[in-house]
Protein backbone atom coordinates (compact mmCIF):
# COMPACT_ATOMS: atom_id res chain seq x y z
CA UNK A 1 0.00 0.00 0.00
CA UNK A 2 0.64 3.78 0.16
CA UNK A 3 1.93 3.94 -3.26
CA UNK A 4 2.79 7.34 -5.22
CA UNK A 5 3.52 7.64 -8.96
CA UNK A 6 4.97 10.31 -11.14
CA UNK A 7 4.54 10.91 -14.84
CA UNK A 8 6.68 11.35 -16.87
CA UNK A 9 9.82 9.77 -15.18
CA UNK A 10 11.76 12.20 -17.36
CA UNK A 11 11.47 15.04 -19.62
CA UNK A 12 13.31 16.79 -22.25
CA UNK A 13 12.01 19.99 -23.31
CA UNK A 14 13.09 23.39 -24.88
CA UNK A 15 13.98 26.69 -22.73
CA UNK A 16 10.70 28.78 -22.63
CA UNK A 17 8.17 25.73 -23.19
CA UNK A 18 6.02 24.48 -20.25
CA UNK A 19 5.78 21.09 -18.50
CA UNK A 20 3.38 19.82 -16.60
CA UNK A 21 4.28 16.82 -14.38
CA UNK A 22 1.85 14.53 -12.55
CA UNK A 23 1.81 12.99 -9.08
CA UNK A 24 -0.69 10.44 -8.14
CA UNK A 25 -1.20 8.60 -4.79
CA UNK A 26 -2.47 5.38 -6.62
CA UNK A 27 -4.36 3.35 -3.38
CA UNK A 28 -4.77 6.09 -0.22
CA UNK A 29 -6.19 9.72 -0.46
CA UNK A 30 -3.75 12.33 0.00
CA UNK A 31 -5.24 15.18 1.56
CA UNK A 32 -1.92 16.87 1.52
CA UNK A 33 0.83 17.04 -1.23
CA UNK A 34 4.31 17.98 -1.27
CA UNK A 35 6.62 19.26 -4.27
CA UNK A 36 10.37 19.08 -3.78
CA UNK A 37 13.19 20.04 -6.11
CA UNK A 38 16.58 17.71 -5.66
CA UNK A 39 20.05 18.78 -7.17
CA UNK A 40 22.60 16.13 -7.66
CA UNK A 41 24.31 14.90 -4.88
CA UNK A 42 22.49 17.65 -2.63
CA UNK A 43 19.01 16.75 -0.20
CA UNK A 44 15.41 17.64 -0.80
CA UNK A 45 14.27 20.85 -1.05
CA UNK A 46 10.57 22.11 -0.48
CA UNK A 47 9.07 23.96 -3.10
CA UNK A 48 5.11 24.32 -1.98
CA UNK A 49 2.80 22.41 0.37
CA UNK A 50 -0.66 21.90 -1.39
CA UNK A 51 -3.74 20.92 0.41
CA UNK A 52 -6.61 19.15 -1.90
CA UNK A 53 -9.15 22.22 -3.17
CA UNK A 54 -7.11 25.26 -1.90
CA UNK A 55 -4.17 27.30 -3.26
CA UNK A 56 -0.77 25.77 -2.84
CA UNK A 57 1.38 27.48 -0.48
CA UNK A 58 5.08 27.87 -1.31
CA UNK A 59 8.20 28.64 0.33
CA UNK A 60 10.06 31.33 0.48
CA UNK A 61 12.25 32.24 -2.11
CA UNK A 62 10.43 29.80 -4.68
CA UNK A 63 8.42 31.36 -7.65
CA UNK A 64 4.78 30.83 -7.47
CA UNK A 65 3.65 32.36 -10.75
CA UNK A 66 6.80 30.18 -11.78
CA UNK A 67 6.15 26.40 -10.51
CA UNK A 68 2.10 26.35 -10.85
CA UNK A 69 0.79 23.55 -8.50
CA UNK A 70 -3.02 22.04 -8.68
CA UNK A 71 -4.03 19.94 -5.86
CA UNK A 72 -7.46 19.11 -7.69
CA UNK A 73 -8.26 16.27 -6.05
CA UNK A 74 -7.27 13.79 -2.84
CA UNK A 75 -5.33 11.58 -5.53
CA UNK A 76 -4.06 14.47 -7.80
CA UNK A 77 -1.55 16.82 -7.82
CA UNK A 78 0.08 18.41 -10.81
CA UNK A 79 2.93 20.86 -11.16
CA UNK A 80 3.64 23.10 -14.06
CA UNK A 81 7.16 24.89 -15.11
CA UNK A 82 6.24 27.39 -16.84
CA UNK A 83 8.69 28.90 -19.53
CA UNK A 84 11.03 26.60 -18.26
CA UNK A 85 15.04 27.54 -18.28
CA UNK A 86 17.96 25.46 -18.15
CA UNK A 87 18.37 26.36 -14.65
CA UNK A 88 15.26 24.80 -13.93
CA UNK A 89 16.80 21.86 -14.87
CA UNK A 90 16.45 19.04 -11.18
CA UNK A 91 14.76 16.40 -10.63
CA UNK A 92 11.30 16.72 -8.90
CA UNK A 93 9.83 14.52 -6.39
CA UNK A 94 6.51 14.79 -4.84
CA UNK A 95 5.30 13.22 -1.44
CA UNK A 96 2.04 12.44 -0.51
CA UNK A 97 -0.03 12.03 3.02
CA UNK A 98 -3.06 11.34 4.04
CA UNK A 99 -5.11 8.47 5.16
CA UNK A 100 -2.55 6.09 4.24
CA UNK A 101 -1.69 5.35 7.94
CA UNK A 102 -2.60 6.19 11.30
CA UNK A 103 0.47 7.84 11.76
CA UNK A 104 -0.07 10.28 8.48
CA UNK A 105 3.72 9.69 7.26
CA UNK A 106 5.05 11.17 3.58
CA UNK A 107 5.33 8.67 1.14
CA UNK A 108 7.29 10.01 -1.94
CA UNK A 109 7.08 9.39 -5.47
CA UNK A 110 9.87 8.14 -8.28
CA UNK A 111 10.73 11.55 -9.26
CA UNK A 112 10.70 13.18 -12.35
CA UNK A 113 13.95 14.33 -13.91
CA UNK A 114 13.32 17.85 -15.95
CA UNK A 115 16.33 18.57 -18.43
CA UNK A 116 15.51 22.07 -20.06
CA UNK A 117 17.59 22.63 -23.18
CA UNK B 1 15.97 25.82 15.14
CA UNK B 2 14.32 24.37 12.21
CA UNK B 3 17.72 22.42 10.81
CA UNK B 4 18.17 19.03 11.18
CA UNK B 5 22.08 17.98 11.11
CA UNK B 6 23.10 14.63 9.61
CA UNK B 7 26.23 13.11 9.71
CA UNK B 8 28.74 11.75 8.47
CA UNK B 9 28.35 12.75 5.04
CA UNK B 10 29.71 9.63 3.75
CA UNK B 11 30.31 6.23 5.23
CA UNK B 12 32.08 3.26 4.19
CA UNK B 13 31.75 -0.23 5.63
CA UNK B 14 32.48 -3.75 4.53
CA UNK B 15 29.77 -6.22 4.44
CA UNK B 16 28.87 -7.44 7.95
CA UNK B 17 29.52 -3.80 8.94
CA UNK B 18 27.36 -1.97 11.75
CA UNK B 19 26.57 1.64 10.01
CA UNK B 20 25.44 4.77 12.03
CA UNK B 21 24.24 7.40 10.57
CA UNK B 22 23.34 10.08 13.71
CA UNK B 23 21.19 13.05 13.74
CA UNK B 24 20.42 15.87 15.85
CA UNK B 25 17.73 18.70 16.04
CA UNK B 26 16.91 22.06 17.98
CA UNK B 27 13.35 22.03 17.61
CA UNK B 28 11.16 20.30 20.21
CA UNK B 29 8.02 20.44 18.64
CA UNK B 30 9.29 17.81 16.00
CA UNK B 31 7.11 14.34 17.11
CA UNK B 32 8.27 12.46 14.08
CA UNK B 33 11.34 11.39 13.14
CA UNK B 34 11.76 9.27 9.99
CA UNK B 35 14.18 7.64 7.92
CA UNK B 36 14.23 7.56 4.07
CA UNK B 37 16.42 5.19 1.54
CA UNK B 38 17.22 6.87 -1.65
CA UNK B 39 18.54 5.09 -4.63
CA UNK B 40 20.50 7.22 -7.53
CA UNK B 41 17.54 8.04 -10.04
CA UNK B 42 14.78 7.30 -7.42
CA UNK B 43 12.60 8.69 -4.87
CA UNK B 44 13.18 8.52 -1.39
CA UNK B 45 11.66 5.13 0.10
CA UNK B 46 10.30 5.50 3.72
CA UNK B 47 12.82 2.98 5.89
CA UNK B 48 11.52 3.40 9.21
CA UNK B 49 10.31 6.16 11.76
CA UNK B 50 10.57 6.59 15.67
CA UNK B 51 8.17 8.75 17.46
CA UNK B 52 9.41 10.81 21.16
CA UNK B 53 7.61 8.02 22.98
CA UNK B 54 10.04 5.67 22.53
CA UNK B 55 13.75 5.53 22.93
CA UNK B 56 14.26 2.52 20.45
CA UNK B 57 12.54 1.07 17.47
CA UNK B 58 13.37 -2.07 14.87
CA UNK B 59 12.18 -2.95 11.61
CA UNK B 60 14.56 -5.81 9.87
CA UNK B 61 18.03 -4.74 10.05
CA UNK B 62 17.03 -1.20 10.63
CA UNK B 63 17.20 0.47 14.17
CA UNK B 64 16.76 3.92 15.61
CA UNK B 65 17.97 4.78 18.60
CA UNK B 66 16.60 8.01 20.16
CA UNK B 67 17.61 10.31 22.78
CA UNK B 68 14.72 13.03 23.52
CA UNK B 69 16.94 14.59 25.87
CA UNK B 70 19.75 14.97 23.65
CA UNK B 71 17.65 15.73 20.71
CA UNK B 72 19.55 13.30 19.16
CA UNK B 73 18.81 10.14 16.58
CA UNK B 74 20.44 7.84 14.70
CA UNK B 75 20.10 4.82 12.27
CA UNK B 76 21.97 1.31 12.68
CA UNK B 77 22.20 -1.04 9.97
CA UNK B 78 22.71 -4.45 11.28
CA UNK B 79 24.55 -6.87 8.71
CA UNK B 80 24.71 -4.66 6.30
CA UNK B 81 24.91 -5.67 2.82
CA UNK B 82 26.15 -4.09 -0.80
CA UNK B 83 22.63 -3.82 -1.51
CA UNK B 84 22.41 -1.05 1.12
CA UNK B 85 24.42 1.05 -0.49
CA UNK B 86 22.57 4.08 -1.20
CA UNK B 87 22.36 7.70 0.23
CA UNK B 88 20.16 7.95 3.27
CA UNK B 89 18.31 10.98 4.80
CA UNK B 90 16.98 11.90 8.31
CA UNK B 91 14.09 13.96 8.65
CA UNK B 92 11.94 15.78 11.29
CA UNK B 93 8.51 17.09 11.21
CA UNK B 94 5.62 17.92 13.89
CA UNK B 95 1.75 17.44 14.20
CA UNK B 96 2.09 13.28 13.65
CA UNK B 97 3.79 13.98 10.18
CA UNK B 98 1.58 15.55 8.28
CA UNK B 99 3.58 19.04 8.77
CA UNK B 100 6.55 19.61 6.31
CA UNK B 101 9.01 17.61 6.50
CA UNK B 102 12.98 19.00 7.46
CA UNK B 103 15.49 16.74 6.32
CA UNK B 104 18.98 16.34 6.53
CA UNK B 105 21.86 16.60 4.31
CA UNK B 106 21.82 13.10 3.40
CA UNK B 107 24.70 10.04 4.28
CA UNK B 108 26.16 8.02 1.10
CA UNK B 109 26.64 4.88 2.51
CA UNK B 110 28.90 2.31 0.67
CA UNK B 111 28.94 -1.44 1.46
CA UNK B 112 31.88 -3.36 0.37
CA UNK B 113 31.36 -7.14 -0.35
Amino acid sequence: GAVVSQHPSWVICKSGTSVKIECRSLDFQATTMFWYRQFPKQSLMLMATSNEGSKATYEQGVEKDKFLINHASLTLSTLTVTSAHPEDSSFYICSASGRASSYNEQFFGPGTRLTVL
Amino acid sequence: QQQVKQSPQSLIVQKGGIPIINCAYENTAFDYFPWYQQFPGKGPALLIAIRPDVSEKKEGRFTISFNKSAKQFSLHIMDSQPGDSATYFCAASNQGGSEKLVFGKGTKLTVNP
